[in-house]
C-alpha cells in the first residue's frame, strides 16, 4: 500500500498569500495518478485536480497542482476567504487506493 | 445534474452486519466506476472500496479485506456496501462517490453527503 505524507499539518496564512501543500509518497505513484480534494466543515470532499495537475469542472486557476514521482505539490494563488478549508491528496495509481492526512488551510 | 444519495447507517453494536445503499440519478450509472469513502468523526478520508462499471473489478482496503463487500445493481442505478463484523473504529460517514471512468484507474469526482454508521453495545 502507498502511504501518502501530507505537510505541513496546519497552514496558516492571509487572504491574498500563496498556499503550497505538499504530498510525498512512499513509493512512485503510477503515472502521476494524484487527486487533490478541498473538504469544508459539513460538507462532503469536493474534486480539484486530477492526474497531478489537471483541474476539474468549475475550478478556478488559482488552484494548481504539480509534481511527478513520489512528490506532489497543490498551490493556492491569492487566497480568497473561501479556500480556508482542510486540503487532501489521493493516489488511484495503484490498489488500494490511499489518501493522505489532509492538511489544514487556516485564516492567520 | 449528478445526485448520489447513501442510506442504510445507523447504530449497530460490535460483530452486528449492516448493509449501506447509494441511490444514483441524474448521469448514465453503468458507464462509471463508483467508490466508498469513509471519515470517522473529526479526521481524515479513507478509502474504502472500489468497484467497476460492470462490476467485473473490485477492490479494498487492506484492513478492511474480507469483511466488506461492495457490489451494484445497474438496473436500480444503485451501489451497495454490506459491512460484516463491526467494529467499533468502523464509526464513520460513510460517502458514496462516482468515479472518473468505468474501469482502473479511476478517481471520485461526485461524492454524496454520507450515511453515519455508529458501532456502539
Amino acid at each position: 500500500e502507498i502511504v501518502l505524507t501530507q505537510s505541513p499539518g496546519t497552514l496558516s496564512l492571509s487572504p491574498g498569500e500563496r498556499a503550497t501543500l505538499s504530498c510525498r509518497a512512499s513509493q512512485s505513484v503510477s503515472r502521476n495518478y494524484v487527486a487533490w480534494f478541498q473538504q469544508k466543515p459539513g460538507q462532503a470532499p469536493r474534486l480539484l485536480i486530477y492526474d497531478a495537475s489537471s483541474r476539474a469542472t468549475g475550478i478556478p486557476d488559482r488552484f494548481s497542482g504539480s509534481g511527478s514521482g513520489t512528490d506532489f505539490t497543490l498551490t493556492i494563488n491569492r487566497l480568497e476567504p473561501e479556500d480556508f478549508a482542510v486540503y487532501y491528496c489521493q493516489q488511484y495509481g495503484s490498489s488500494p487506493e490511499t489518501f493522505g492526512q489532509g492538511t489544514k488551510v487556516e485564516i492567520k | 445534474e449528478v445526485q448520489l444519495v447513501e442510506s442504510g447507517g445507523g447504530l449497530v453494536q460490535p460483530g452486528r452486519s449492516l448493509r449501506l445503499s447509494c441511490a444514483a440519478s441524474g448521469f448514465t450509472f453503468d458507464d462509471y466506476a463508483m467508490h466508498w469513502v469513509r471519515q470517522a468523526p473529526g479526521k481524515g478520508l479513507e478509502w474504502v472500496s472500489g468497484i467497476s462499471w460492470n462490476s467485473g473489478a473490485s477492490g479494498y482496503a487492506d484492513s478492511l479485506r474480507g469483511r466488506f463487500t461492495i457490489s451494484r445493481d445497474n438496473a436500480k442505478n444503485t451501489l451497495y456496501l454490506v459491512m460484516n463484523s463491526l467494529r467499533i473504529e468502523d464509526t464513520a460517514l460513510y460517502y458514496c462517490a462516482r468515479g472518473s471512468v468505468k474501469v482502473d484507474p479511476n478517481y471520485p469526482v461526485h461524492w454524496g453527503q454520507g450515511t453515519l454508521v455508529t458501532v456502539s453495545s
